[in-house]
């Protein structure tokens, strides 16, 4: 258990349905992150919210659309994705400051059909 | 632009090795250096977090060392177990960005 709770852990999807990613940090951490991993590549920043503020957007296509409600809560909406966006997104929290720890959590492995 | 390198890509040895993985940024102005472990298909687990002013952190049979000057931290292993096989990252902190810069990974295999 690392503080950092992900849902779900798998999810297959056709490519006309929409869907969310759930986020959520018992820490007391201020910054959540969205990181995604593909294949044979280094994990790749999508989204940063600091105090519920978005901080970064990693150029990152619209259909995808984060939500952040509260600094323990982060989603994640999926609609009209494609193929190549199958992929294990991360979800990760830190106290928002670059010298500290992130923690992650355990993915969520998105199969687009 | 910071970029980071972990080397070997893959590794396999025999329990009871004690082993070393390497990482390099080219960027040497880091606020710190994390390692974490990824077994497949999971999430990341942090293991060591190392401050720019210290020079190394440990953590039972793990070992991190950091070098900013020379743009490398390495990461010792003692004693490997089968249960140490995972893919192994290394992840520094962007300097004008919120966003950690990850290697590729080194994969490593313990048999018994």
């Amino acid at each position: 258990e690392t503080g950092v709770t992900q849902t779900p852990r798998h999810l297959v999807m056709g490519m006309t349905n929409k869907k969310s990613l759930k986020c959520e940090q018992h820490l007391g951490h201020n910054a959540m992150y969205w990181y995604k991993q593909s294949a044979k590549k280094p994990l790749e920043l999508m989204f940063v919210y600091n105090f519920k503020e978005q901080t970064e957007n990693n150029s990152v296509p619209s259909r995808f659309s984060p939500e952040c409600p509260n600094s323990s809560h982060l989603f994640l909406h999926l609609h009209t994705l494609q193929p190549e966006d199958s992929a294990l997104y991360l979800c990760a929290s830190s106290h928002g400051q670059r010298n500290t720890e992130a923690f992650f959590g355990q993915g969520t492995r998105l199969t687009v059909v | 632009k910071q970029e980071v390198t972990q080397i070997p890509a893959a590794l396999s040895v025999p329990e009871g090795e004690n082993l070393v993985l390497n990482c390099s940024f080219t960027d040497s102005a880091i606020y710190n250096l994390q390692w974490f472990r990824q077994d497949p298909g999971k999430g990341l687990t942090s293991l060591l977090l190392i401050q720019s002013s210290q020079r190394e952190q440990t953590s039972g049979r793990l070992n991190a060392s950091l070098d900013k000057s020379s743009g490398r931290s390495t990461l010792y292993i003692a004693a490997s177990q089968p249960g140490d096989s995972a893919t192994y990252l290394c992840a520094v902190p962007s300097y004008n960005t919120d966003k950690l810069i990850f290697g590729t990974g080194t994969r490593l295999q313990v048999f018994p």
